[in-house]
């Protein structure tokens, strides 16, 4: 079975440019929520979506903003951005909710490496 | 904020048995343990949770105490591949509930050497 796959793996924007990022979730995944790493921050929450709607948000700004397909794949989005927003991407899938706990496990991608020159 | 304090870093001999501790002492009685590790530039990889029983799998076991408020992730024999921060994270799991909102902490850097 394949895994989460995210593309591009490395992008260079400037400042004040936007970007979209895509995640596809493992086949039969239908959650997916996105994580923003940076050195000083660590591993830090941006959102999840479940069935095409935001089910949870972590704090980051509005410039940040996700959607989710039928099809469970997923974009973020970062308008205006700023040199802090260079980070690595993740997004990680896991199954629907309901299933056994096990269902729980979220998977990662190997992330997308934004630099904003 | 982390629920959980690991030590920062340690190290350990290849072939050994590498044993990551973890304290989470205000961990609720719904909340599971779960690990994760991260290799240089790479996703965090998902390696074992539990609730209160002790948990063995392909990659590890993990050890929780009677109390639930430490745990270790034992590595039973470490190759240069173990290599990594592994991440000790609590959660609550619900049914139909959000599952997506993992929070890490600064995790331990392990170290195995030859």
């Amino acid at each position: 079975k394949a895994g989460v796959t995210q593309t591009p793996r490395y992008l260079i924007k400037t400042r004040g440019q936007q970007v979209t990022l895509s995640c596809s979730p493992i086949s039969g995944h239908r959650s997916v929520s996105w994580y923003q790493q940076t050195p000083g921050q660590g591993l830090q929450f941006l959102f999840e979506y479940f069935s095409e709607t935001q089910r949870n948000k972590g704090n980051f700004p509005g410039r940040f903003s996700g959607r989710q397909f039928s099809n469970s794949r997923s974009e973020m989005n970062v308008s205006t951005l700023e040199l802090g927003d260079s980070a690595l991407y993740l997004c990680a899938s896991s199954l629907e909710p309901g299933r056994s706990l096990t269902s729980y496990e979220q998977y990662f991608g190997p992330g997308t490496r934004l630099t904003v020159t | 904020d982390a629920k959980t304090t690991q030590p920062p870093s340690m190290d350990c001999a290849e072939g050994r048995a590498a044993n990551l501790p973890c304290n989470h002492s205000t961990i609720s009685g719904n909340e599971y343990v779960y690990w994760y590790r991260q290799i240089h530039s790479q996703g965090p990889q998902y390696i074992i949770h539990g609730l209160k029983n002790n948990e063995t799998n392909e990659m590890a076991s993990l050890i929780i105490t009677e109390d639930r408020k430490s745990s270790t992730l034992i590595l039973p024999h470490a190759t240069l591949r173990d290599t990594a921060v592994y991440y000790c994270i609590v959660r609550v799991v619900v049914n139909g509930g959000s599952q997506g909102n993992l929070i890490f902490g600064k995790g331990t850097k392990l170290s195995v050497k030859p």
